[in-house]
């Protein structure tokens, strides 16, 4: 019964392509966030939905799409990937007015 | 933009005894959340003091806040192996939601 759930755990994919990361939550939030934690585990936001409407876009190169079909997915597509975007990537939802968020397990991206 | 920075960056200590990690943000804030992550996990809220609080407990955790020196602080007491973590703290700037993480004070453990 996990809350906020992502798939792929792992992606190892070849500079150039392009992959997506999907994710999914089950609390009945309305709010979802993509985050990019680096090797030196700095944490930075890279978008926020709420409702299915984008509110936060930080300054992330055009390459990164995110999509969310409904409240509970937010999926996030890379286009052309660069070496620069090995990182793990974290889903997180909340309830908009609420600060509490609650995270995924993760994906942890490579690209060679 | 807003960040909190935590310090240390790593800690290391014995079973049983007591741990604090600090944090220090740069503008006012709304209030301020510690997280932990575990090796390979995601993150886990712990607590939030909101900024017309002064302290916060719970169980074993005990957050301070101080404004005017725009830091908090984040006390584990009697710390057992299983708290080995990262620690990280998170603010958002007044009228935002938006949170903003620092780099995390690594802290271990050992039994």
């Amino acid at each position: 019964d996990t809350a906020v759930s992502q798939t792929p755990k792992y992606l190892v994919t070849q500079m150039g392509n392009d992959k997506s990361i999907k994710c999914e939550q089950n609390l009945g939030h309305d709010t979802m966030y993509w985050y990019k934690q680096d090797s030196k585990k700095f944490l930075k936001i890279m978008f926020s939905y709420n409702n299915k409407e984008l509110i936060i876009n930080e300054t992330v190169p055009n390459r990164f799409s995110p999509k969310s079909p409904d409240k509970a997915h937010l999926n996030l597509h890379i286009n052309s990937l660069e070496l620069g975007d090995s990182a793990v990537y974290f889903c997180a939802s909340t309830t908009q007015g609420n600060n509490e968020q609650f995270f995924g397990p993760g994906t942890r991206l490579t690209v060679l | 933009s807003q960040q909190g920075e935590e310090d240390p960056q790593a800690l290391s200590i014995q079973e049983g005894e007591n741990a604090t990690m600090n944090c220090s943000y740069k503008t006012s804030i709304n209030n301020l959340q510690w997280y932990r992550q575990n090796s390979g996990r995601g993150l886990v809220h712990l607590i939030l003091i909101r900024s017309n609080e002064r302290e916060k407990h719970s169980g074993r955790l005990r957050v301070t806040l101080d404004t005017s020196k725009k830091s908090s602080s984040l006390l584990i007491t009697a710390s057992r192996a299983a708290d080995t973590a990262s620690y990280f703290c998170a603010t958002d700037a007044d009228g935002s939601y938006i949170p903003t993480f620092g780099r995390g004070t690594s802290l271990i453990v050992h039994p």
